[in-house]
């Protein structure tokens, strides 16, 4: 089945630890984003990426770091520097930018 | 900023009712797409909106699309518990990105 696999689903960390989403899509889809959702706040774009080896910020990059190194996969790297990490991150694909997005399950990062 | 903003926030709706969620935009859109994210899931697209007055069904769901292509809704008639979610607007920012609501979250008494 054709889709969006995010990894871990949940996860905990302290604070001053970085930590790195994955997110693999078998979609052949050449555009791949990074949403932060926080309740009542919608989704925020994070980083997106519209091809291999390219990517972007979004409107709240400060604190993330992410790589395109192959079409199928853009992992996020929530890092020491993000003040507030606690969120639900949601990675998604298109076909073309900015086209109709497949979500993936999301990963609820917690930090303690 | 956010270009997309939705009204209302949340809609507690009894069975049987009919509700309507609001989306505006301060520039024209080239087009406009609707999500409905279930409680615990992720966002799932429902529909794409591109012409100028377009309206869309979906059973009892109905989608329009404004003539100045600056705002839209979403109609739910009837509604059911399976209704439940939260329902975003999405605009294009530019090329490459969407602007996305806030959401209008929906409960439903049975």
């Amino acid at each position: 089945d054709g889709g969006i696999t995010q990894s871990p689903k949940y996860l905990f960390r302290k604070e001053g630890q970085n930590v790195t989403l994955s997110c693999e899509q078998n979609l052949n889809h050449d555009a791949m984003y990074w949403y932060r959702q926080d309740p009542g706040q919608g989704l925020r774009l994070i980083y997106y990426s519209q091809i291999v080896n390219d990517f972007q910020k979004g409107d709240i990059a400060e604190g993330y770091s992410v790589s395109r190194e192959k079409k199928e996969s853009f992992p996020l790297t929530v890092t020491s520097a993000q003040k507030n990490p606690t969120a639900f991150y949601l990675c998604a694909s298109s076909i073309k930018s900015p086209g109709e997005l497949f979500f993936g399950e999301g990963s609820r990062l917690t930090v303690l | 900023g956010q270009q997309v903003m939705q009204i209302p926030q949340y809609q507690h709706v009894q069975e049987g009712e009919d509700f309507t969620t609001y989306c505006n935009s301060s520039t024209t859109l080239s087009n406009i797409q609707w999500y409905k994210q279930r409680p615990g899931g992720h966002p799932v697209f429902l529909i794409q909106l591109v012409k100028s007055g377009e309206v869309k069904k979906q059973k009892r769901l109905t989608f329009q699309f404004g003539e100045a292509k600056k705002n839209s809704s979403l109609h739910i008639t009837a509604t059911q518990t399976t209704d439940v979610g939260t329902y975003f607007c999405a605009g294009p920012l530019n090329d490459y990105k969407l602007s996305f609501g806030a959401g209008t979250t929906v409960t439903v008494r049975a």
